[in-house]
């Protein structure tokens, strides 16, 4: 079974930081682009970024935290990973990982996801 | 960047009724679209893809339609668990973007 497990959120003030944590199981993970979603309360879901498969070789990001988040993979832990720094209110959201699926880049599972507040 | 335009943002509707949700690109997106469903508190659950191709395990009151920059998610006869918003993402390019939602409310 496909499973999705993120961690890392929580409560921190704005410019902190927070390294959020998916681990995957289920699937081989080296073969899946991922992806993050987030979903900031009672509004609709955002994309946020992008990793292709193997090596991670290619990345993307929305324009709305370009140069504060850093995504990245660990396939020998089966883990994906978002480094969000200079955090702002507006960042404040539910955050999914979800596993694309090949050529239609539809997310076809995803986490539980991880509540991050930013406030002070 | 690619706009999703998604209507009606609500809908009410009753047990068995036929329920249409339009999605529309900013620019052709051929049939690179996805629709999910979303329950309050739950993740996104896929329902789509490719535009029309349903997703294994899902219901086949469930149909997509569509290509270019026009797309329909029906529902032919809601049922009590379908209560929920749907949202529509396209698959074209990056960054990908999602439709506003519509949220499928009892009537």
């Amino acid at each position: 079974e496909v499973q999705l497990v993120e961690s890392g959120g929580g409560l921190v003030q704005p410019g902190g930081s927070l390294r959020l944590s998916c681990a995957a199981s289920g699937f081989t993970f080296r073969s899946y682009e991922m992806n993050w979603v987030r979903q900031a309360p009672g509004k609709g879901l955002e994309w946020v970024s992008y990793i292709s498969t193997n090596s991670g070789s290619t990345i993307y990001y929305a324009d709305s935290v370009k140069g504060r988040f850093t995504i990245s993979r660990d396939n020998a832990k089966n883990s994906l990973y978002l480094q969000m720094n200079s955090l702002r209110a507006e960042d404040t959201a539910v955050y999914y990982c979800a596993r694309a699926s090949p050529i239609t880049m539809i997310g076809d599972h995803w986490g539980q996801g991880t509540l991050v507040t930013v406030s002070s | 960047d690619i706009q999703m335009t998604q209507s009606p943002s609500s809908v009410s509707a009753s047990v068995g009724d036929r329920v249409t949700i339009t999605c529309q690109a900013s620019q052709g997106i051929s049939r690179w679209l996805g629709w999910y469903q979303q329950k309050p508190g739950k993740a996104p659950k896929v329902l789509i893809y490719a535009a029309s191709s349903l997703q294994s395990g899902v219901p086949s009151r469930f149909s997509g339609s569509g290509s270019g920059t026009d797309f329909t998610l029906t529902i032919s006869s809601l049922q009590p668990e379908d209560f929920a918003t749907y949202y529509c993402q396209q698959a074209k390019s990056f960054p990908l973007t999602f439709g506003g939602g519509t949220k499928v409310e009892i009537k």
